[in-house]
């Protein structure tokens, strides 16, 4: 079946470094996203995988290895903004179209 | 800058009424997805659409139909509201090709009572 797994809460201090993982099981993989979403705000676009290794992005970077079926979003200089859901979300070929399937997301809280 | 707006931020419905949620994006996206949006549950593809008068099932189709008769406009509609339908309703757009993210309106906080 498809499946996303990411934990559901983290918490970090300002100015460290925290790591959101997420494995995934799909039949026809075919991207790796992460979405950042503020309560009560719609999901905004952090980063893409398709190929193994690392993406960088300025603070935020995201890593992909399909063998595995993990990823992980790395923040970097935490900052308070950064207290937020993050969601993973597979893009799958599975059935001909392709869906895009989410993970319940990790809320991040940063401390000071 | 893409922009997805929906209709209605909040809404409060009865039971059995006809509800409709409508989402208009300004980028000349083909595809257009709704999601809703539970604790825990994370987000559920409703429906999807790749192109005018065109129309897939997601993961939860049950009890919601949809409709796109122009490129920038997908509407949800539930038939006949029911309280288990209270949810954050999300729609968003992308580009056709396979790198291309998502864009996500601000979202409908649909009560059912």
């Amino acid at each position: 079946g498809q499946n996303i797994d990411q934990p559901t809460e983290m918490t970090a201090t300002e100015g460290a470094i925290v790591q959101i993982n997420c494995t995934y099981q799909t039949s026809g993989f075919n991207g790796l996203f992460w979405y950042q979403q503020h309560a009560g705000e719609a999901p905004t676009f952090l980063s893409y995988n398709v190929l193994d290794g690392l993406e960088e992005k300025g603070r935020f970077s995201s890593f992909l290895s399909r063998s595995k079926g993990y990823s992980y979003l790395l923040l970097k200089e935490l900052q308070m903004k950064d207290s937020a859901s993050y969601l993973c979300a597979v893009r799958d070929r599975g059935s001909g179209t392709y869906k895009y399937i989410f993970g319940t997301g990790t809320r991040l809280k940063v401390l000071a | 800058d893409v922009k997805v707006t929906q209709s209605s931020r909040y809404l409060v419905k009865r039971t059995g009424e006809k509800v409709f949620l409508e989402c208009v994006q300004d980028m000349d996206h083909e595809n257009m997805f709704w999601y809703r949006q539970d604790p825990g549950l994370g987000l559920r593809l409703i429906y999807f659409s790749y192109d005018v008068k065109m129309k897939e099932k997601g993961d939860i189709p049950e009890g919601y139909s949809v409709s796109r008769e122009k490129k920038e406009r997908f509407s949800l509609i539930l038939e006949s509201a029911s309280t288990n339908q209270t949810s954050m309703y999300l729609c968003a757009s992308s580009p056709l090709g396979d790198r291309y993210e998502q864009y996500f309106g601000p979202g409908t906080r649909l009560t059912v009572t």
